[in-house]
């Protein structure tokens, strides 16, 4: 079973759609990140929390929001979509005080706002 | 100022043989990491190999290796005997020890195609 889930994987909608992507780990990380992948782009940050209790922004957080439901479970909503926020998302967790600090993946949302 | 800077959009390297992905990065934080990450065309990504900057050999793992030349800001991964599996887009990507988000900066991508 994977460690890190995203919900769905592919999604198309329409743009003033309220979209929400899920993630859920089972990795036990405290910190948890959403980012976007655009053709051509390496990834960019939209939102990070390092615990339930702590949400902060990212390099591109306009037009998004986050909740982080419980230690494993972070979501992130579109609340009107459009079309430029078409991409692929990803989740990703990491541990506190780690050596290193390595981010574990999801599989990735793939978002079409048409 | 771009802080991981990937040259190579494209690589081809023939099947056997070794290839190095470029990777340049700015900093002026003395603490910091370098990490690589492989996107196959299925989109999911994954963690290959990690250098801290204090670290003061080059990382390895399997036919992966870091030829990190801190003078230079570089990073370079280099993959050995290639096989077809490694095609793929190839991420760099930094973590400063003073950013709050603690967050993973990453490079534009270099993709790798393996020929037969």
């Amino acid at each position: 079973d994977a460690d890190v889930t995203q919900t769905p994987r592919n999604r198309i909608t329409k743009t003033g759609k309220r979209i929400m992507l899920e993630c859920s780990q089972t990795k036990g990380h405290d910190r948890m990140y959403w980012y976007r992948q655009d053709p051509g782009l390496g990834l960019r940050l939209i939102y990070y929390s390092f615990d339930v209790k702590d949400i902060n922004k990212g390099e591109i957080s306009d037009g998004y929001s986050v909740s982080r439901q419980a230690q494993a479970k972070f979501s992130l909503s579109l609340e009107s979509a459009i079309p430029n926020q078409t991409a692929l998302y990803f989740c990703a967790t990491s541990v506190a005080g780690a050596t290193y600090n390595e981010q574990f993946f999801g599989p990735g949302t793939r978002l079409t706002v048409l | 100022a771009q802080k991981i800077t990937q040259t190579q959009p494209g690589m081809f390297v023939q099947e056997k043989e070794a290839v190095t992905l470029d990777c340049t990065y700015d900093t002026s934080d003395p603490s910091y990491g370098l990490f690589w990450y492989k996107q196959p065309s299925s989109g999911e990504m994954i963690f290959l190999i990690y250098q801290g900057s204090y670290d003061q050999q080059n990382a390895t793992e399997g036919r992966y290796s870091l030829n990190f030349q801190k003078a230079r800001k570089s990073a370079n991964l280099v993959i050995s005997a290639s096989q077809l599996g490694d095609s793929a887009m190839y991420f760099c990507a930094m973590r400063e020890a003073s950013g709050s988000a603690r967050q993973l900066t990453f490079g534009s991508g270099t993709q790798l195609t393996v020929l037969p």
